[in-house]
Protein backbone atom coordinates (compact mmCIF):
# COMPACT_ATOMS: atom_id res chain seq x y z
CA UNK A 1 0.00 0.00 0.00
CA UNK A 2 1.35 3.51 -0.42
CA UNK A 3 0.15 7.02 0.27
CA UNK A 4 -3.18 7.32 2.24
CA UNK A 5 -5.42 4.51 2.62
CA UNK A 6 -9.02 5.03 4.06
CA UNK A 7 -11.82 2.28 4.73
CA UNK A 8 -14.49 1.81 4.20
CA UNK A 9 -14.97 3.84 1.33
CA UNK A 10 -19.34 3.93 1.24
CA UNK A 11 -21.00 3.73 4.71
CA UNK A 12 -24.48 3.84 5.28
CA UNK A 13 -25.59 3.91 8.85
CA UNK A 14 -28.68 4.38 10.93
CA UNK A 15 -29.33 7.08 13.24
CA UNK A 16 -28.66 4.96 15.77
CA UNK A 17 -25.84 2.80 14.69
CA UNK A 18 -22.04 2.49 15.45
CA UNK A 19 -18.96 2.39 12.83
CA UNK A 20 -15.88 3.65 12.80
CA UNK A 21 -14.10 5.22 10.06
CA UNK A 22 -10.34 3.98 9.46
CA UNK A 23 -7.05 5.89 8.18
CA UNK A 24 -3.59 4.75 7.80
CA UNK A 25 -0.74 6.37 5.99
CA UNK A 26 2.21 5.16 4.46
CA UNK A 27 4.18 8.02 3.77
CA UNK A 28 6.37 8.18 7.41
CA UNK A 29 4.03 11.60 8.33
CA UNK A 30 3.66 12.80 11.68
CA UNK A 31 0.44 15.12 11.27
CA UNK A 32 -2.66 13.71 10.72
CA UNK A 33 -6.26 15.37 9.85
CA UNK A 34 -10.19 14.20 9.54
CA UNK A 35 -11.94 16.72 6.94
CA UNK A 36 -16.07 16.67 6.01
CA UNK A 37 -16.48 18.08 2.58
CA UNK A 38 -19.76 18.85 1.88
CA UNK A 39 -21.32 19.70 -1.66
CA UNK A 40 -20.69 23.22 -2.88
CA UNK A 41 -18.37 24.61 0.90
CA UNK A 42 -15.10 24.42 1.60
CA UNK A 43 -13.53 21.32 3.26
CA UNK A 44 -14.08 21.63 7.18
CA UNK A 45 -11.15 20.84 9.39
CA UNK A 46 -12.33 18.39 12.19
CA UNK A 47 -9.14 17.03 13.71
CA UNK A 48 -5.87 17.34 13.98
CA UNK A 49 -3.83 15.05 15.41
CA UNK A 50 0.52 15.77 15.34
CA UNK A 51 2.76 12.81 16.69
CA UNK A 52 -0.66 11.31 18.14
CA UNK A 53 -1.24 14.46 19.91
CA UNK A 54 -4.70 16.04 19.56
CA UNK A 55 -3.90 19.66 18.68
CA UNK A 56 -7.18 20.92 17.02
CA UNK A 57 -10.62 20.25 17.28
CA UNK A 58 -12.84 22.39 15.62
CA UNK A 59 -15.95 22.56 17.46
CA UNK A 60 -16.92 19.16 16.66
CA UNK A 61 -19.87 17.52 17.95
CA UNK A 62 -19.19 14.66 20.51
CA UNK A 63 -21.25 12.07 18.22
CA UNK A 64 -17.99 11.60 16.31
CA UNK A 65 -14.69 10.78 18.52
CA UNK A 66 -11.14 10.47 17.04
CA UNK A 67 -8.50 8.52 17.94
CA UNK A 68 -4.70 8.00 17.12
CA UNK A 69 -3.14 5.19 18.56
CA UNK A 70 0.55 6.30 16.62
CA UNK A 71 1.50 8.01 14.02
CA UNK A 72 0.10 5.92 11.34
CA UNK A 73 -3.43 5.27 12.22
CA UNK A 74 -6.06 7.26 12.84
CA UNK A 75 -9.40 6.58 13.41
CA UNK A 76 -12.91 8.58 13.59
CA UNK A 77 -15.77 6.92 16.56
CA UNK A 78 -19.37 7.37 14.62
CA UNK A 79 -22.48 7.12 16.87
CA UNK A 80 -26.40 8.76 17.05
CA UNK A 81 -25.07 10.68 13.92
CA UNK A 82 -27.62 13.03 12.29
CA UNK A 83 -28.83 12.97 8.41
CA UNK A 84 -27.16 15.96 7.86
CA UNK A 85 -24.12 14.33 9.07
CA UNK A 86 -23.95 12.66 5.54
CA UNK A 87 -20.81 13.93 3.87
CA UNK A 88 -17.36 12.76 2.48
CA UNK A 89 -14.94 12.39 4.94
CA UNK A 90 -11.53 12.88 4.07
CA UNK A 91 -8.43 11.55 5.55
CA UNK A 92 -4.90 13.36 5.51
CA UNK A 93 -1.48 13.30 6.52
CA UNK A 94 1.43 15.75 5.97
CA UNK A 95 5.14 15.52 7.09
CA UNK A 96 4.81 18.35 9.92
CA UNK A 97 3.06 21.34 11.37
CA UNK A 98 4.55 24.12 9.80
CA UNK A 99 4.63 26.41 6.83
CA UNK A 100 5.08 23.79 4.26
CA UNK A 101 2.06 22.05 5.46
CA UNK A 102 1.74 19.92 1.92
CA UNK A 103 -1.19 17.40 2.82
CA UNK A 104 -2.10 14.27 0.90
CA UNK A 105 -5.32 12.99 0.80
CA UNK A 106 -6.69 9.28 1.09
CA UNK A 107 -9.70 8.18 -1.42
CA UNK A 108 -12.27 9.25 1.36
CA UNK A 109 -15.17 7.37 3.20
CA UNK A 110 -18.87 8.47 1.36
CA UNK A 111 -20.86 8.56 4.36
CA UNK A 112 -25.31 8.25 4.23
CA UNK A 113 -26.87 8.67 7.73
CA UNK A 114 -30.66 7.59 7.10
CA UNK B 1 -13.01 35.10 10.47
CA UNK B 2 -10.47 34.28 7.67
CA UNK B 3 -11.60 33.50 4.46
CA UNK B 4 -10.27 32.02 1.20
CA UNK B 5 -12.59 32.80 -1.89
CA UNK B 6 -12.73 31.32 -5.34
CA UNK B 7 -15.33 32.00 -8.09
CA UNK B 8 -17.21 28.88 -7.83
CA UNK B 9 -17.79 28.66 -11.69
CA UNK B 10 -18.06 27.06 -14.42
CA UNK B 11 -15.32 28.22 -15.75
CA UNK B 12 -15.44 26.87 -19.49
CA UNK B 13 -12.20 27.06 -21.54
CA UNK B 14 -11.06 25.45 -25.16
CA UNK B 15 -8.57 22.85 -25.31
CA UNK B 16 -5.45 24.53 -26.20
CA UNK B 17 -6.13 27.69 -24.30
CA UNK B 18 -4.96 28.94 -20.89
CA UNK B 19 -7.14 28.75 -18.07
CA UNK B 20 -6.80 31.53 -15.52
CA UNK B 21 -7.81 30.40 -11.99
CA UNK B 22 -8.13 32.95 -8.93
CA UNK B 23 -8.14 32.82 -5.61
CA UNK B 24 -8.33 36.00 -2.61
CA UNK B 25 -7.73 35.63 0.78
CA UNK B 26 -8.38 37.86 4.39
CA UNK B 27 -5.45 37.32 6.11
CA UNK B 28 -2.58 39.23 5.48
CA UNK B 29 0.21 37.48 7.13
CA UNK B 30 -0.83 34.61 5.52
CA UNK B 31 2.64 32.78 4.14
CA UNK B 32 1.39 29.76 2.04
CA UNK B 33 -0.38 28.59 -0.70
CA UNK B 34 -1.17 25.95 -2.16
CA UNK B 35 -3.42 24.61 -5.14
CA UNK B 36 -5.27 21.39 -5.19
CA UNK B 37 -7.36 19.46 -8.12
CA UNK B 38 -10.46 17.43 -7.15
CA UNK B 39 -11.89 15.18 -9.56
CA UNK B 40 -15.28 13.99 -9.73
CA UNK B 41 -16.10 11.51 -6.79
CA UNK B 42 -12.33 11.75 -5.79
CA UNK B 43 -10.03 13.16 -3.38
CA UNK B 44 -8.34 16.48 -4.02
CA UNK B 45 -4.30 16.36 -4.71
CA UNK B 46 -1.84 18.48 -4.78
CA UNK B 47 -1.00 20.59 -7.62
CA UNK B 48 1.44 23.17 -5.97
CA UNK B 49 2.44 25.38 -3.48
CA UNK B 50 4.13 28.55 -3.32
CA UNK B 51 5.34 30.52 -0.45
CA UNK B 52 7.07 34.13 -2.00
CA UNK B 53 6.37 36.29 -4.44
CA UNK B 54 6.09 36.12 -7.96
CA UNK B 55 5.65 32.83 -10.51
CA UNK B 56 6.46 29.61 -10.19
CA UNK B 57 6.15 27.20 -12.66
CA UNK B 58 5.51 23.03 -13.18
CA UNK B 59 5.30 22.30 -16.55
CA UNK B 60 2.44 23.29 -17.29
CA UNK B 61 1.28 24.74 -14.49
CA UNK B 62 2.28 28.29 -13.15
CA UNK B 63 0.95 29.56 -9.69
CA UNK B 64 1.40 33.56 -9.17
CA UNK B 65 1.08 34.94 -5.92
CA UNK B 66 0.81 38.74 -4.96
CA UNK B 67 0.96 39.12 -1.06
CA UNK B 68 0.19 43.17 -1.38
CA UNK B 69 -3.04 42.61 -3.53
CA UNK B 70 -3.62 39.27 -1.00
CA UNK B 71 -4.33 37.13 -4.41
CA UNK B 72 -3.08 33.76 -5.47
CA UNK B 73 -3.57 32.23 -8.84
CA UNK B 74 -3.39 29.29 -11.09
CA UNK B 75 -2.69 29.26 -14.85
CA UNK B 76 -3.06 26.12 -17.00
CA UNK B 77 -1.28 26.42 -20.22
CA UNK B 78 -2.32 23.98 -23.08
CA UNK B 79 -5.37 23.13 -21.28
CA UNK B 80 -6.50 19.42 -21.55
CA UNK B 81 -9.95 17.78 -21.20
CA UNK B 82 -8.36 15.86 -18.78
CA UNK B 83 -7.55 19.08 -16.61
CA UNK B 84 -11.38 19.24 -15.97
CA UNK B 85 -11.72 19.19 -12.64
CA UNK B 86 -12.28 21.66 -9.86
CA UNK B 87 -9.42 23.30 -8.46
CA UNK B 88 -9.22 24.15 -4.51
CA UNK B 89 -6.73 27.05 -3.35
CA UNK B 90 -5.87 26.53 0.31
CA UNK B 91 -3.97 29.14 2.96
CA UNK B 92 -1.75 28.18 5.92
CA UNK B 93 -2.67 30.05 9.02
CA UNK B 94 -1.23 30.88 11.96
CA UNK B 95 -1.75 27.74 13.51
CA UNK B 96 -0.14 26.03 10.62
CA UNK B 97 -3.77 24.52 9.64
CA UNK B 98 -5.01 24.86 5.78
CA UNK B 99 -7.76 27.29 5.32
CA UNK B 100 -9.99 26.28 1.79
CA UNK B 101 -11.89 28.17 -0.67
CA UNK B 102 -14.71 26.49 -1.89
CA UNK B 103 -13.25 25.69 -5.09
CA UNK B 104 -13.86 26.70 -8.74
CA UNK B 105 -15.30 23.96 -11.52
CA UNK B 106 -12.91 24.00 -14.40
CA UNK B 107 -14.52 22.80 -18.04
CA UNK B 108 -12.00 21.89 -20.99
CA UNK B 109 -14.37 21.84 -23.85
CA UNK B 110 -12.87 19.52 -26.52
Amino acid sequence: ETGVTQTPRHLVMGMTNKKSLKCEQHLGHNAMYWYKQSAKKPLELMFVYNFKEQTENNSVPSRFSPECPNSSHLFLHLHTLQPEDSALYLCASSARLAYDNEQFFGPGTRLTVL
Amino acid sequence: QKEVEQNSGPLSVPEGAIASLNCTYSDRVSQSFFWYRQYSGKSPELIMSIYSNGDKEDGRFTAQLNKASQYVSLLIRDSQPSDSATYLCAVIDSNYQLIWGAGTKLIIKP
